[in-house]
């Protein structure tokens, strides 16, 4: 079993739908998680981190359930430049972080 | 502006010849680490270093080499022991070596490596 698994989708929304989507992670020892944004042939950006409570930054909110293992992100009133593929970012043990796959997200107009 | 600086950009190699990938940073992190982006993957750790002069393997380590002699510099030696390198190379900085704290890691642009 992969550490970290995502629906690859792509998600295709049209402008100022709302988009949610979700990851699944295998070791319930992670502490920290993370959102990464990655745009075509670029480097990964940080999004958001996710607390354990939930939270939010703009239209974006990032949920964590420890106990069915999972994060989520949702995305609200998605514009044109929210399209990009989305890592889910876990950390498994103390040295390293585990990365998904991406779940490819398109706004279209 | 701090940040992450990886050369060349691009990078065209020959079956059978080493290649060095550059990696700078002006972030004062102690922490840096070289990723592999494969179409349809995660990134893979390749190697990690917490601290200037040591280093440790990630999880896809054969073939491959790196130094830490300063804190700003982290290079990759892509080896031809590597049996399949052609992929998009990324290195990241992190101000604190343990991922638990929840500093999250800073990436360079990339170096994206085709062997012929």
């Amino acid at each position: 079993r992969k550490e970290v698994e995502q629906d690859p989708g792509p998600f295709n929304v049209p402008e100022g739908a709302t988009v949610a989507f979700n990851c699944t992670y295998s070791n319930s020892a992670s502490q920290s998680f993370f959102w990464y944004r990655q745009d075509c042939r670029k480097e990964p950006k940080l999004l958001m981190s996710v607390y354990s409570s939930g939270n939010e930054d703009g239209r974006f909110t990032a949920q964590l359930n420890r106990a069915s293992q999972y994060i989520s992100l949702l995305i609200r009133d998605s514009k044109l430049s929210d399209s990009a593929t989305y890592l889910c970012v876990v950390n498994p043990n103390d040295y390293k972080l585990s990365f998904g796959a991406g779940t490819t997200v398109t706004v279209r107009a | 502006d701090g940040g992450i600086t990886q050369s060349p950009k691009y990078l065209f190699r020959k079956e059978g010849q080493n290649v060095t990938l550059s990696c700078e940073q002006n972030l004062n992190h102690d922490a840096m680490y070289w990723y592999r982006q494969d179409p349809g993957q995660g990134l893979r750790l390749i190697y990690y270093s917490q601290i200037v002069n040591d280093f440790q393997k990630g999880d896809i380590a054969e073939g491959y080499s790196v130094s830490r002699e300063k804190k700003e510099s982290f290079p990759l030696t892509v080896t031809s022991a590597q049996k399949n390198p052609t992929a998009f190379y990324l290195c990241a900085s992190s101000i604190d070596p343990n991922p638990t704290s929840g500093r999250a890691m800073v990436f360079g642009p990339g170096t994206r490596l085709t062997v012929l």
